[in-house]
């Protein structure tokens, strides 16, 4: 079936850094993907997404690119403040009624 | 502008015990979901709705039920509590299918089974 894999966190940063989580994913068809970014103690939100390939979503100085070569959605952002620090959540959907969500990867920056 | 909400936040349960997680929307959205979350496995799906009346199976519905008697509210019930059924429970909605609109999400409901 379809699955999403995330890397392993935690992904620890100094402040202005540059941020790389790796997503790649399988699936049948052209699913849509998406990144949910998680704050301690709150539901997930929406960050950015992406609905065909080659297409790239951004939001607040993310961003990721649809690779369909390679099965991938890395989620970038040029440089991270301490507030960016939350669980990353990689998702896709076959356009089905659901989403699937990879593991989750928690990201801590630092001053 | 409320969006998703889940009562209660928190929740301690004796085994054996059963509870009702409320979850309401004010979006007039047709899908709902419930999700749990476990520590390290990212997000499971216990059941869905693609409106009232209608209620669906997800990957992990063992031990739950559900209803949809209105689009607004979706309330998931756990009859005889177990220790594997300590998590944290999301509830979500969206518009349409999730891959056009993606999902609203509630804050959550921690529940421990002791």
């Amino acid at each position: 079936g379809d699955s999403v894999t995330q890397m392993e966190g935690p992904v620890t940063l100094s402040e202005e850094a540059f941020l790389t989580i790796n997503c790649t994913y399988t699936a049948t068809g052209y699913p849509s993907l998406f990144w949910y970014v998680q704050y301690p103690g709150e539901g997930l939100q929406l960050l950015l997404k992406a609905t065909k390939a080659d297409d790239k979503g951004s939001n607040k100085g993310f961003e990721a690119t649809y690779r369909k070569e390679t099965t991938s959605f890395h989620l970038e952002k040029g440089s991270v403040q301490v507030s960016d620090s939350a669980v990353y959540f990689c998702a896709l959907s076959d356009n089905t009624d659901k989403l699937i969500f990879g593991t989750g990867t928690r990201l801590q920056v630092f001053p | 502008n409320a969006g998703v909400t889940q009562t209660p936040k928190f929740r301690i349960l004796k085994i054996g015990q059963s509870m009702t997680l409320q979850c309401t929307q004010d979006m007039n959205h047709n899908y709902m979901y419930w999700y749990r979350q476990d520590p390290g496995m990212g997000l499971k799906l216990i059941y869905y709705s693609v409106g009232a009346g209608i209620t669906d199976k997800g990957e992990v519905p063992n031990g739950y039920n559900v209803s949809r008697s209105t689009t607004e509210d979706f309330p998931l019930r756990l009859e005889l509590a177990a220790p594997s059924q300590t998590s944290v429970y999301f509830c979500a909605s969206s518009r349409g299918t999730g891959g056009t609109y993606g999902y609203t999400f509630g804050s959550g409901t921690r529940l421990t089974v002791v």
